[in-house]
């Protein structure tokens, strides 16, 4: 079975610049997450999807983030214009909404290192 | 606003000897995950644990849910260097939500 696939795995760009992920999930996995992981710390929720429906978005910065599922398999993440701050790895997960609690098992993409200079 | 506390933020130790770390929160869990992020990658999930009281092991590693299902711990035994890493609990609430801890990296000396 093939895992989360993200790209691209490295990115460098300057403030105020914009910038996209990719993210595809396992497959048949409902449910798709961004984090946003801070060097030394924890992944941090930005959205949570469930299928093409936003579940949790409360901590996605608005003004400058955004992000889509369409067609609830695939899902983008841009940031613009991005700031100093952003800089970070942006984790992909998926996982498979069972009602056990094998559905909170998440299943990680390598992420996506960000450089904001 | 809930949170997981994870103790030490940090571990370095020489092979072969053994640790814990642990996850505490106030809050009360379904059911909790412990993953290891290794550098460069993401989190890989190596268990979960759902009943209060609950013990795992997976070789060297046992896991074990309290009682009341407000913490966690993971015990190591006979570290490798192959367990250096960033090791993440995360507790499941309602609502498919999940919360991450901040992590304890751990480092093993060969």
């Amino acid at each position: 079975e093939a895992g989360v696939a993200q790209s691209p795995r490295y990115k460098i760009i300057e403030k105020r610049q914009s910038v996209a992920f990719w993210c595809n999930p396992i497959s048949g996995h409902a449910t798709l997450y961004w984090y946003q992981q801070i060097l030394g710390q924890g992944p941090k929720l930005l959205i949570q999807f469930q299928n093409n429906g936003v579940v949790d978005d409360s901590q996605l910065p608005k003004d400058r983030f955004s992000a889509e599922r369409l067609k609830g398999v695939d899902s983008t993440l841009k940031i613009q214009p991005a700031k100093l701050e952003d800089s970070a790895v942006y984790l992909c997960a998926s996982s498979s909404p069972t009602g056990a609690a094998s559905s909170y098992e998440q299943y990680f993409g390598p992420g996506t290192r960000l450089t904001v200079t | 606003t809930q949170l997981l506390e994870q103790s030490p933020q940090f571990l370095s130790i020489q092979e072969g000897e053994n640790l814990t770390v642990y996850c505490n929160s106030s809050s009360v869990f379904s059911s909790l995950q412990w993953y290891r992020q290794e550098p460069g990658e993401g989190p890989v999930l190596l268990v979960t644990v759902v009943t209060g009281g609950e013990v795992k092991k997976l070789k060297r590693l046992t896991f074990q849910f309290g009682d009341a299902r407000k913490d966690s711990s993971l015990h190591i035994t006979a570290a490798q260097t192959g367990d250096t890493g960033l090791y993440l609990c995360a507790g499941n609430t309602g609502g498919f939500k999940t919360i991450f801890g901040a992590g304890t990296r751990l480092f093993v000396k060969a």
